[in-house]
């Protein structure tokens, strides 16, 4: 069966340090990975993804992550964290059971970032 | 990437009573689903909202619970039935164009609590 785990419920980083928030996953074949963020009271944005090619995927406010297949992960980075950052992080892969023709989406428990001035 | 607007934005309902939200997307979508993200929790996909036909309803969401109406390619409602405390959530519509890559734009989501 298809999964997706973040090992860390919240992640602490002081402003200006780099940031990481994990992930893993499990899946048969091969992966499609995603990174969204929530905001308080608001909906999901999406950030980056992982289809194939590069595995250091750039995305929206600076993000990026890192696919490593030998480690089946897919964490979340930053070069320099704001305390804008701060927010709600999840994880999200391809699931490759079908609903009504089309592949869904596995979500992690999400990591909370906080980010300390 | 497509903007997904949601209505209402939060509601406070009785229980016993019921609920319908909808979604609207600015540009016409392959793919709209609704998602349950419960209290600190992760998001869950209730069921695929499919034009024209009958939603696909994942395991443990029921029809009779969760009717879900697809008119066309850019609006779909949502009504929580028969309400309970336990429903109280946030209701997340989502989109998507893709059939590959299965990228997905979300509402704002709908703040639901049912007393």
């Amino acid at each position: 069966a298809q999964s997706v785990a973040q090992p860390e419920d919240q992640v602490n980083v002081a402003e200006g340090n780099p940031l990481t928030v994990k992930c893993t996953y499990s899946v048969s074949g091969n992966p499609y990975l995603f990174w969204y963020v929530q905001y308080p009271n608001r909906g999901l944005q999406f950030l980056l993804k992982y289809i194939t090619g590069d595995n250091l995927v750039k995305g929206s406010y600076g993000f990026e992550a890192e696919f490593n297949k030998s480690q089946t992960s897919f964490h979340l980075k930053k070069p320099s964290a704001l305390v804008s950052d701060s927010a709600l992080y999840f994880c999200a892969v391809r699931d490759l059971t079908l609903s009504g023709g089309y592949n869904k989406l596995i979500f992690g428990a999400g990591t909370r970032l906080a980010v300390h001035p | 990437s497509a903007v997904i607007s949601q209505k209402p934005s939060r509601d406070i309902c009785q229980r016993g009573t019921s609920l319908t939200i909808q979604c609207q997307v600015d540009s016409q979508v392959t793919m709209m689903f609704w998602y349950r993200q419960q209290p600190g929790q992760s998001l869950t996909l209730i069921a695929t909202a499919n034009q024209g036909s009958e939603a696909t309803y994942e395991s443990g969401f029921v029809i009779d619970k969760f009717p879900i109406s697809r008119p066309n390619l850019t609006f779909s409602t949502l009504t929580v039935s028969n309400m309970s405390p336990e429903d109280s959530s946030i209701y997340l519509c989502s989109a998507s164009s893709g059939m590959d890559t299965n990228e997905q734009f979300f509402g704002p989501g709908t703040r639901l609590t049912v007393l």
